[in-house]
């Protein structure tokens, strides 16, 4: 079983809107966290890393951590069409050093 | 920015082949892993290494050998190769510090026929 839930599997929004992608761990010992993002053709590439409770912006990119909650969120506003992509969560933490554990993925589409 | 390559890019082969996915990283960073990834399940760790000579399981180990030779070459070995392992591979590298930060490189597509 998969320690990080991404929700939802798929996500549309048009051009200009708001998009929001959630993310679940299920492992405590799991405190840090990661955004990455994956055009098609290409490997993935980190986005944003977010250590903190609350917000952390970086441009139209807005990341939420509740630890608490183990849950992290995603919220890129003023979608674009290049934003289209795959997108995963990944948490840092636990006993084994050196490794990120990665959810299933959301993908998003931005329709022009 | 970080330098991860692989090669082939594409490989084709039949049930009980044997295959060698090669990766190298220009940016001597300790830490380097394979991946595969299929819709559904993401990226599902499959070895990983913090050195050369030093190989640690990952998730989803079975029917897969790797090596680290140096710091920067890391190997995934397919010695009986069979259609469960059809699939897009992934190596990346990361420093090993804080942040944990990965870089990947741009994958291999593996088809067993």
């Amino acid at each position: 079983q998969q320690k990080v839930q991404q929700s939802p599997e798929s996500l549309s929004v048009p051009e200009g809107g708001m998009a929001s992608l959630n993310c679940t761990s299920s492992d405590r010992n799991f405190q840090y966290f990661w955004w990455y993002r994956q055009h098609s053709g290409e490997g993935p590439k980190a986005l944003m890393s977010i250590f903190s409770d609350g917000d952390k912006k970086e441009g139209r990119f807005t990341a939420h951590l509740n630890k608490a909650s183990l849950h992290v969120s995603l919220h890129i506003r003023d979608s674009q069409p290049s934003d289209s992509a795959l997108y995963f969560c990944a948490a840092k933490g636990g006993s084994a050093l050196g490794r990120l554990h990665f959810g299933a993925g959301t993908q998003l589409i931005v329709i022009p | 920015e970080a330098a991860v390559t692989q090669s082939p890019r594409n490989k084709v082969t039949v049930t009980g082949g044997n295959v060698t996915l090669s990766c190298r990283q220009t940016n001597s960073h300790n830490y380097m892993y394979w991946y595969r990834q299929d819709t559904g399940h993401g990226l599902r760790l499959i070895h990983y290494s913090y050195g050369a000579g030093n190989l640690q399981i990952g998730d989803v180990p079975d029917g897969y050998k790797a090596t680290r030779t140096t710091q920067e070459d890391f190997f995934l070995l397919l010695e009986l190769a069979s259609p469960s392992q059809t699939s897009l591979y992934f190596c990346a590298s990361s420093d090993g510090g804080g942040s944990y930060e990965q870089y990947f490189g741009p994958g291999t597509r593996l088809t067993v026929l």
